[in-house]
């Protein structure tokens, strides 16, 4: 079964600062997907960035871009910019979609503060 | 609207009655799959559908129950509830190719 960790459970960052969230996962496939999701106040998911591990481009979405390491298996987000709105609990999560499978692991979330 | 829906979205029940928590979704997606999401662990895969009529455990399937008899509907079954189940639960749907999920705005359980 695949793991993932995030080893930060809280972060803060000022108001238009930068911020790095970390997340690693354990995994023996070759050919899977990783994703960031924001969790705020009212619960929905909201999916941020989304990268396949085939590409070795890196992610990018808007203020969100992802630093994705297949060989150390390291999958981190960077916040730009920092709003107000970021404020939210972060999962990242990672999908085995090999033959007959479609099982997705999410990790324990790290929740983010802005400081105006 | 693309959309999840969930009913209900908040449910207080005693253990062992019996309960089934819906879920649609209207984008015609292949995938559908639930998740309960507990303080301190982050959400856990219940069971998953990859169409109608093939179902599959995911991490924590003991005490549910699924059926997707049509590919927009993937009802939750609690056959007798207990305690320790008492959770936030979501369905989410996805495209085959593109994995996107789509979650519902999930259903808050408790079971005295």
């Amino acid at each position: 079964a695949q793991t993932v960790t995030q080893s930060q459970p809280e972060m803060s960052v000022q108001e238009a600062e930068t911020v790095t969230l970390s997340c690693t996962y354990d995994t023996s496939e070759s050919d899977y997907y990783l994703f960031w999701y924001k969790q705020p106040p009212s619960r929905q998911m909201i999916l941020v960035i989304r990268q396949e591990a085939y590409k070795q481009q890196n992610a990018t979405e808007n203020r969100f871009s992802v630093n994705f390491q297949k060989a150390a298996k390291s999958f981190s987000l960077k916040i730009s910019d920092s709003q107000l709105g970021d404020a939210a609990m972060y999962f990242c999560a990672f999908l085995d979609s090999g033959a007959g499978s479609y099982q997705l692991t999410f990790g324990k979330g790290t929740k983010l503060s802005v400081i105006p | 609207e693309a959309q999840v829906t969930q009913n209900p979205r908040y449910l207080i029940t005693v253990t062992g009655k019996k309960l089934t928590v819906t879920c649609s979704q209207n984008m015609n997606h292949e995938y559908m799959s639930w998740y309960r999401q507990d303080p301190g662990l982050g959400l856990r895969q219940i069971y998953y559908s990859m169409n109608v009529e093939v179902t599959d455990k995911g991490d924590v399937p003991e005490g549910y129950k699924v059926s997707r008899k049509e590919k927009r509907n993937f009802p939750l079954i609690l056959e007798s509830p207990s305690p320790n189940q008492t959770s936030l639960y979501f369905c989410a749907s996805s495209l085959q190719g593109t994995h996107e999920q789509y979650f519902g705005p999930g259903t808050r359980l408790t079971v005295t």
